[in-house]
């Protein structure tokens, strides 16, 4: 069974410009979650999807950040325009059912110049 | 509020045992769970405690207590592999949803030869 694919796994940006991560969760996984990751920190989660509904966008930067999740599978995280404090790790993760263990991609390492 | 605490850093001896602790403050707790981060990787699930008493998986087991807001992790017969980033995370029902972890900053741990 293929996990949560992530991509690209690396992209380096300068300031302003903007920029796009895709996921595509694990198959049947109604939970989908975007997280931001800097360096010797926990995750720290940006928004999270049931199906294609938003439920918890509390901590995304609206200003600049954006995220959509058509037809309720594959997600798309946008940053525009790019600020120098946003380099980090993005994590995607899926889940489901009763324990809701998350399931992580490799992730996207965002590095802003 | 919620509050997770774990050491930031621990190094240990190949072949030996390490307990790795956690401490929560939250509210609504509704399950706890370790997961493991390899350099540069995304954090892959451990474990999983809901009630009190110790979950055994191979070498790694977990322990939790409720009442003082306790958890660790046990890693038996160290291996250089094991050298990671251990993250505890925390299912808080007061945090508005059963499926929103609020994660501690992670530990990592050396393992030397």
């Amino acid at each position: 069974e293929a996990g949560v694919v992530q991509s690209p796994r690396y992209k380096i940006i300068e300031k302003k410009q903007p920029v796009a991560f895709w996921c595509n969760p694990i198959s049947g996984h109604n939970t989908l979650y975007w997280y931001r990751q800097n360096l010797g920190q926990g995750p720290e989660l940006l928004i999270r999807y049931e199906n294609e509904e938003a439920v918890d966008d509390s901590q995304l930067p609206k200003d600049r950040f954006s995220a959509e999740r058509l037809k309720g599978v594959d997600s798309t995280l946008k940053i525009q325009p790019a600020e120098l404090g946003d380099s980090a790790v993005y994590l995607c993760a899926s889940s489901s059912g009763q324990l809701n263990i998350q399931y992580f991609g490799a992730g996207t390492r965002l590095s802003v110049l | 509020g919620q509050n997770i605490d774990q050491p930031t850093e621990m190094t240990a001896t190949e072949g030996a045992i390490v307990q790795i602790n956690c401490t929560y403050q939250t509210s609504g707790f509704n399950g706890l769970f370790w997961y493991q981060q390899h350099a540069g990787e995304a954090p892959t699930f451990l474990s999983y405690n809901v009630l009190d008493g110790l979950e055994e998986k191979g070498r790694f087991s977990s322990f939790l207590s409720r009442s003082k807001g306790y958890s660790y992790l046990l890693l038996k017969e160290l291996q250089m592999k094991d050298s990671a980033s251990y993250l505890c995370a925390v299912r808080d029902l007061s945090a508005g949803n059963n499926r929103k972890l609020i994660w501690g900053l992670g530990t990592s741990l050396a393992v030397n030869p």
